[in-house]
């Protein structure tokens, strides 16, 4: 069965820092894997998504993730954070291994320190 | 907006009542997917529905059903409610099931019915 592990239920950034949250995944079969962000009281928006093309993929509002089967990683990275960026991050992976529906790890809260 | 529906946005009832959450996906989109988010559990999925079809099924509880009608929307049922059924509940959609090879798909969401059980 496909699972997906993120580290660290907290990131807390200073603004204009380095944005990284992690996210590890499992599946015996090549995995489609999926970053959504969700704001207060919203629902879950698609930030970007891995579907066995390039490695190296690029979303909304700066943010990008690369998929490192070697690692089973996809970490999402943000260059240069904003106040605006404070929310939560789930990491989602599906495939056939999960009935092709969606299998999200247990979310990452980031805050952004002005 | 993602396209998806639902409705109600909020509500509140009392336990061992019966509720139901309505969820009109994007114009097209064949699949719907029930999830629900708590503090505790985190996002669970609940049921999948394609085309009409139960697809996959999460750890929905008995008291709990959905389906999917000819019009493609779909509705959840929850009844006997417990305290612990408060959540969040979300209704995502997709053209075609998700991670399918060949197919460059992904789930919209709606924006949640907050249930809290009272």
């Amino acid at each position: 069965a496909q699972s997906v592990t993120q580290l660290g239920s907290h990131v807390s950034v200073s603004e204009g820092a380095l944005v990284l949250l992690r996210c590890n995944y499992s599946s015996s079969v090549p995995p489609y894997l999926f970053w959504y962000v969700q704001y207060p009281n919203q629902g879950l928006q698609l930030l970007l998504k891995y579907t066995s093309a390039a490695t190296l993929v690029k979303g909304i509002n700066g943010f990008e993730a690369e998929f490192k089967k070697s690692e089973t990683s996809f970490h999402l990275t943000k260059p240069s954070a904003h106040m605006s960026d404070a929310a939560e991050y789930f990491c989602a992976v599906s495939g056939a291994d999960s009935s092709y529906k969606l299998i999200f790890g247990s979310g990452t809260r980031l805050l952004v320190r002005p | 907006d993602s396209g998806v529906t639902q409705t109600p946005k909020h509500l509140i009832t009392a336990t061992g009542q019966r509720v139901t959450l309505r969820c009109s996906p994007r114009s097209g989109d064949l699949s719907v997917y029930w999830y629900q988010q708590s503090l505790d559990q985190g996002l669970q999925f609940l049921i999948q529905y394609y085309n009409g079809e139960e697809r996959a099924k999460g750890n929905i509880l008995e008291r709990f059903s959905a389906q999917q009608f000819p019009d493609l929307h779909s509705e959840l049922n929850l009844s006997s409610l417990e305290l612990g059924d408060s959540a969040l509940y979300f209704c995502a959609s997709s053209s075609s099931p998700l991670g399918q090879t060949g197919l460059n798909t992904e789930a919209f969401f709606g924006q949640g019915t907050r249930l809290t059980v009272v």
